[in-house]
């Protein structure tokens, strides 16, 4: 089983539609968490941390379940430029250097 | 400012050849990693450095692959010889020392494409 899994995907949704990720990790140790975004051929980059609180920005929302060991994200009012790569990660520590743990990716494609 | 820099960006070669990329991080950045990325899969982590000192290689299969970081600035990552299921791209990632921040956010460079033949 792999640490991080995440929505097989790709994800097909038109220009204003509300999109959600799911993601699952398998080490209770895990003490942060993070979604990055890799567009085709690039780089990831960081998109948001993840808190147990639960945190938004602008669009996007993500959550933390930590009992159920459970990462989502959440898109609302989609954009053409939204479409990429969307990876969950974790780390053990609570930071973000170290070792980060990706899943595998879902891929949002969204069209007018 | 400058990010991180790889060279090069695509690489083919065949099997059993040997090759090396190259990998400048971020001005000030202690730390630097070293990633592969097979299609369709999120990074795995290679290699970690704080500084000239690789901390963390468990990841690295050490029969044929080797890394180096000599002057804890600027690193290169050596395959020898190099086998089909190495194609992949390789990322390089930079950020400030593991324990010293809080936001000690990893940036990646844009990467090198390897394929074997």
């Amino acid at each position: 089983r792999k640490e991080v899994e995440q929505d097989p995907g790709p994800f097909n949704v038109p220009e204003g539609a509300t999109v959600a990720f799911n993601c699952t990790y398998s080490n209770s140790a895990s003490q942060s968490f993070f979604w990055y975004r890799q567009d085709c051929r690039k780089e990831p980059k960081l998109l948001m941390s993840v808190y147990s609180s639960g945190n938004e920005d602008g669009r996007f929302t993500a959550q933390l379940n930590r009992a159920s060991q459970y990462i989502s994200l959440l898109i609302r009012d989609s954009k053409l430029s939204d479409s990429a790569t969307y990876l969950c990660v974790v780390n053990k520590i609570g930071n973000q250097g170290g070792k980060l743990i990706f899943g595998q990716g879902t891929e949002l494609s969204v069209k007018p | 400012e400058a990010g991180v820099v790889q060279s090069p960006r695509y690489k083919i070669i065949e099997k059993k050849q040997p090759v090396a990329f190259w990998c400048n991080p971020i001005s000030g950045h202690n730390t630097l990693y070293w990633y592969r990325q097979n299609l369709g899969q999120g990074p795995e982590l290679l290699i970690r450095y704080e500084n000239e000192e690789a901390v963390d290689d468990s990841q690295l299969p050490k029969d044929r692959f080797s890394a180096e970081r000599l002057k804890g600035v600027d690193s290169t990552l050596k395959i020898q010889p190099a086998e089909l299921g190495d194609s992949a791209v390789y990322l390089c990632a930079s950020s400030f020392p593991s324990g010293t921040r809080s936001n000690n956010e990893q940036f990646f460079g844009p990467g090198t494409r390897l394929t074997v033949l």
